[in-house]
């Protein structure tokens, strides 16, 4: 079974800096996937950024990047240069092959300060 | 704007009456989820669509929930004799399946925020 953790339920970050945000999972498929999303106070769950099992290298997208330690099991998702706007809940996914099993962890809240 | 939508954005309903959502996916999407979030907590799966084809149902759907997706493009989720625990965020997903079945990129809707009393 498919098991998403995330330990840190609130952050407070200031303006500018970068943050690291924590996911472990477990999962006994060889062939998985992990996602993240934002979820701002409007609900909306906004793609962030994705890592595949097998991805030989770290998946960037502009300010994200996901620190992917494969086997730590851990697939942390790093913001550089925050902005007021980053703040939002921010939730780490797992799917294994084909997205035939879903997980979603409890989500970080992640607040920036001027 | 060719994104996820969900009707109606909000519902209050009384405890024993039946409610339904509605979700368009995004237009080419062959996959369609639903989900439902309650506060302070990540998404929970309830099931999913390929197509036409409802693939997986969670143990999370009870008999009291059912889906459809009659012609593979909206689908609906009703829930019938609604109870107060129902109360929720369902939230609809879709993403376009390869023909490697590799893990492809879901886009949520908006959700629908569902009050019972």
């Amino acid at each position: 079974a498919q098991k998403i953790t995330q330990t840190q339920p609130g952050m407070f970050v200031q303006e500018k800096e970068a943050v690291t945000l924590d996911c472990t999972y477990d999962t006994s498929d060889p062939s998985y996937g992990l996602f993240w999303y934002k979820q701002p106070s409007s609900g909306e769950m906004i793609f962030l950024i994705y890592q595949g099992s097998y991805d030989q290298q770290n998946a960037t997208e502009g300010r994200y990047s996901l620190n992917f330690q494969k086997a730590r099991k851990s697939a942390n998702l790093v913001i550089s240069a925050s902005q007021l706007g980053d703040s939002a809940m921010y939730f780490c996914e797992g799917a294994n092959f084909g997205n035939e099993k879903l997980t979603f962890g409890t989500g970080t809240r992640l607040t920036i300060i001027p | 704007d060719t994104g996820v939508s969900q009707n109606p954005r909000h519902k209050i309903t009384k405890r024993g009456q039946n409610v339904t959502f509605r979700c368009d996916p995004i237009s080419e999407h062959n996959r369609l989820y639903w989900y439902r979030q309650t506060l302070g907590q990540g998404p929970e799966f309830l099931t999913y669509f390929q197509n036409e084809a409802q693939l997986e149902k969670s143990r999370l759907l009870s008999d009291r929930f059912s889906a459809e997706r009659p012609k593979g493009s909206f689908s609906t989720l009703e829930i019938q004799r609604t109870e107060q625990g129902d109360s929720a965020m369902y939230l609809c997903a879709s993403s376009l399946a390869s023909a490697g079945g590799t893990q492809e990129t879901q886009y949520f809707g908006p959700g629908t925020r569902l009050l019972v009393l």
